[in-house]
């Protein structure tokens, strides 16, 4: 069972925006800002978007953006478009436990 | 751009060792925390463990704790990860992920190694 919760699913059709939600505790989300969302396309290996909640890694498209409101962050891609039809992870540093990092169940993303 | 190689992933018995390795090139190796991460077949990212930069620190997922060792060889520019008693729930590919400490991100990541723990 993962530490934060993602919805399984989001669907958009191209153009519009999409938000994926990723709900933690006071322990993680809720206490520190490293947040950090992954985009993974099948097969490959996961990818940087977004880290300290809202910073975009050089070449991220700034069609994604991420924010934070108390235990939940979420990431939101506007102007959809079909390459970004893919899974997406959300992850935040810790204090939980000896773990340093926990990672959301994952959301697919579908472009209609 | 950063480059990160894991090797070793085999198909192993239960109760069973394995040693994966993973080279790293055009970075500054002996600067960087470096992590492991795995995905079980169909499923989500699960952090495993990692270790600073020169090697005196390291910090494990309590399902691996005593049974995983992560080290590194800066000289070699090389992150191990040794396994030990290997269960089912082992199954995975394991990611050798550079952090960015400053951020707590988990900046790049290698292709990955398949580790199947079976008999």
């Amino acid at each position: 069972q993962s530490a934060l919760t993602q919805p399984a699913s989001v669907s958009g059709s191209p153009g519009q925006s999409i938000t994926i939600s990723c709900i933690g505790t006071s322990s993680d989300v809720g206490y520190y800002n490293y947040v950090s969302w992954y985009q993974q396309h099948p097969g490959k290996a996961p990818k940087l978007m977004i880290y300290e909640v809202t910073l975009r890694p050089s070449g991220v498209s700034n069609r994604f953006s991420g924010s934070k409101s108390g235990n939940t962050a979420s990431l939101t891609i506007s102007g959809l478009q079909a390459e970004d039809e893919s899974n997406y992870y959300c992850s935040s540093y810790t204090s939980r436990n000896t773990s340093h990092y926990v990672f959301g169940s994952g959301t697919k993303v579908t472009v209609l | 751009e950063v480059q990160l190689v894991e090797s070793g992933g085999d198909l192993v018995q239960p109760g069973g060792s394995l040693r994966l390795s993973c080279a790293a090139s055009r970075f500054s190796f002996n600067n960087y925390y470096m992590s492991w991460v795995r995905q079980a077949p169909g499923k989500g990212l699960e952090w495993v463990a990692n270790i600073n930069p020169d090697g005196s620190e390291t910090y494990y997922v309590e399902s691996v704790r005593g049974r995983f060792t992560i080290s590194r060889d800066n000289a070699q520019n090389s992150l191990f990860l040794q396994m030990n008693s290997l269960r089912d729930e082992d199954t995975a590919v394991y990611y050798c992920v550079r952090e960015e400490w400053l951020v707590l991100a988990l900046d790049y990541w290698g292709q990955g190694t398949l580790v199947t723990v079976s008999s």
